[in-house]
């Protein structure tokens, strides 16, 4: 089973509709969470970090649910420019050393189109 | 803004060759990563570096190395070049402090033939 997992999609909506992702994470000591963004043939960027109690950040909302291991993401009134892919991103401590490791989801495609 | 720079954005190579994947940072990042990216399987981390001179293995490290010398390179070497290592390989930093979020490069896309 894959640490993290998500739904590769496609998701095709179109312009002005709402569209969420779910995440799932196996492990339980996972700390923080994150969304990032990825367009094709670019590399992944940050767009926002998943708080306990759920953060916005204009369009977008991240909810985090611990006790089933999920995180989501929703997308209001989309974007033509919100075509990309969705990676979920989970970061744990490693015993060994202090250190701390992100695991990153496969991703999820978004397509919008007119 | 930070710059991450990769040395190629394409890269061909031979089976048996030794691969040099170059990567440099200007923002004075303590952190230091190389991830390869394959479809269906997201970003899977070969090495790490918290700091100059210090190597940590990540998920997949055989079949690779790492040299950090200067605190704005990391170099990510392929010994003996597979067919399997054909991937897209992104290399990403970090403030040790600020340790959330990460800058990536543009990729090299290396195909190994």
């Amino acid at each position: 089973r894959k640490e993290v997992e998500q739904d590769p999609g496609p998701f095709n909506v179109p312009e002005g509709a709402t569209v969420a992702f779910n995440c799932t994470y196996s492990n339980s000591a996972s700390q923080s969470f994150f969304w990032y963004r990825q367009d094709c043939r670019k590399e992944p960027k940050l767009l926002m970090s998943v708080y306990s109690s759920g953060n916005e950040d204009g369009r977008f909302t991240a909810q985090l649910n611990r006790a089933s291991q999920y995180i989501s993401l929703l997308i209001r009134d989309s974007k033509l420019s919100d075509s990309a892919t969705y990676l979920c991103v989970v970061k744990i401590l490693l015993l060994a050393g202090g250190y701390n490791k992100l695991i990153f989801g496969a991703g999820t495609r978004l397509a919008v189109h007119p | 803004d930070v710059k991450v720079t990769q040395s190629s954005r394409y890269l061909v190579k031979r089976t048996g060759e030794k691969v040099f994947l170059e990567c440099v940072q200007d923002m004075d990042h303590e952190n230091m990563f190389w991830y390869r990216q394959d479809p269906g399987l997201g970003l899977r981390l070969i090495y790490f570096s918290y700091d100059v001179k210090m190597k940590e293995k990540g998920d997949i490290p055989e079949g690779y190395s790492v040299s950090r010398e200067k605190k704005e390179r990391f170099s990510l070497i392929l010994e003996s070049a597979s067919t399997n290592q054909t991937s897209m390989y992104l290399c990403a930093s970090r403030h040790a402090a600020l340790n959330e979020k990460l800058f990536f490069g543009s990729g090299t896309q290396l195909s190994v033939l």
